[in-house]
Parts: structure tokens; C-alpha cells; sequence
């Protein structure tokens, strides 16, 4: 069960797009489909913004996008704002009933 | 409106026991599979065990496959994971979380408890 890697830092200004990158082996990631991303602001509790590579939950920023080119599932974030500056974190069902969830990636809003 | 509320964290020393709790409302209890995620100081999030919404199996990470036990009282509606024979790294803040029925992953946390192996 190792960390899914994700990109340790990643900025943008506000009003630009920015992508959060999260890779891993075959036995980690089965399916991409069960892909899903964990916003975390600082003290705070994990809140899930996107799952299954491109669903958003109720309440969640139009902003917030999901996709998944060949071996890279991404987290895209349009229209940056400041409150947008946290840590990200992938997780992925790996089988079997077990989850692996990425290394994190701290975004700043310059 | 869900609630998770972890409890029975705290300062340990290594090789000790400690009983985590996590009182839910809000939802159907006994429908849910659950989760406990933690967070090292400082460090990413690390899955740590998961139990079937009806208590009868129950999965661990291999960082405390054989230390933790992971189980239910749907009458009580509360989640609890029993840790034994405490490790320093062990030390993390563990979040109590819900399962995303049909999805493979986690839809609500918990604020989380913080277990310090010392």
C-alpha cells in the first residue's frame, strides 16, 4: 500500500487555472473510477470535492473538476480564489477493501 | 445533517492501549459501511481500517493489521477502534469517517482525536 504520488507544491494566481496531477501502479489504482479528492484547509477535517474522477457533491464549486488521461487522474480548479489555497489529497479504492490515499499537495494562492 | 465526533484520544507511552470512539447522528448508522483515516503531525493522510455497514467484516491497513481492531454498536451508534501494543509512529490525529455508499471512497470526516505515543 504505497502513497499515490501527487506533486508536493503547485501555485497560481487568483483567477487562473490550476491541475493537481495524482499517479500510481496498476495494483494501486484498479479503476479510475474510483478516484476521488479531499480539499484540507489548515486544522481542519479532510472535505470531499470530487469523486469517482468527475463528480462533484452538493455544495461543491462548479470550479472544481475531475479527469483522468491514460495513467493520471487530475484535480482541476478553475477561476482560482484565495480561499482555494489548502492541501489536496487523492485516495483511491485499490480492491479488496483497501484505499490508498496520495502523498498531498499544498496549493498556494499567490 | 451529519455528525462524527471522535473522542478518547490522548498522551500514551509506547507498547500501551487506547480505545478511540466516534459518536454519530444524523444519518442511518446501521446502513453504513465506516472508516478510520489518520494524520501524522506535519504528514499526509494514511487509511487506516474500515468495517461493513452490518459489523460482520472488517479491513486494515498493513501498518496495523494485527495491532488495531476495528468495530460497530449500531445500537449506540458509535465506531470504535481499539489500538494495543502503541507504536511512537502510531501518533497522528485519527478521523473517524463515512463510507460513500456505492462510490469506493469517503464522503464525511470527523474533526478528529490526537493519540500521542510518548
Amino acid at each position: 500500500q504505497s502513497a499515490l504520488t501527487q506533486p508536493a507544491s503547485v501555485s497560481g494566481s487568483p483567477g487562473q487555472t490550476i491541475a493537481i496531477s495524482c499517479s500510481g501502479a496498476s495494483s494501486d489504482i484498479v479503476d479510475y473510477k474510483y478516484v476521488s479528492w479531499y480539499q484540507q484547509h489548515s486544522g481542519k477535517a479532510p472535505k470531499l470535492v470530487i469523486y469517482g474522477v468527475n463528480n462533484r457533491p452538493s455544495g461543491v464549486s462548479v470550479r472544481f473538476s475531475g479527469s483522468r488521461s491514460g495513467d493520471t487522474a487530475s484535480l482541476i480548479i478553475s477561476g482560482l480564489q484565495p480561499e482555494d489555497e489548502a492541501d489536496y489529497y487523492c485516495i483511491s479504492y485499490t480492491g479488496s477493501r483497501t484505499w490508498v490515499f496520495g502523498g498531498g499537495t499544498k496549493l498556494t494562492v499567490l | 445533517q451529519v455528525y462524527l465526533v471522535e473522542s478518547g484520544g490522548g498522551v500514551v507511552q509506547p507498547g500501551t492501549s487506547l480505545r478511540l470512539s466516534c459518536a454519530t447522528s444524523g444519518f442511518s448508522f446501521r446502513t453504513y459501511g465506516m472508516h478510520w483515516v489518520r494524520q501524522a503531525p506535519g504528514k499526509g493522510l494514511e487509511w487506516v481500517a474500515t468495517v461493513g455497514f452490518n459489523g460482520d467484516n472488517m479491513w486494515y491497513g498493513d501498518s496495523v493489521q494485527g495491532r488495531f481492531t476495528i468495530s460497530r454498536d449500531t445500537s449506540q451508534n458509535t465506531l470504535y477502534l481499539q489500538m494495543n501494543n502503541l507504536r511512537a509512529e502510531d501518533t497522528a490525529i485519527y478521523y473517524c469517517a463515512r463510507d460513500f455508499t456505492g462510490q469506493w471512497t469517503i464522503d464525511y470526516w470527523g474533526q478528529g482525536t490526537l493519540v500521542t505515543v510518548s
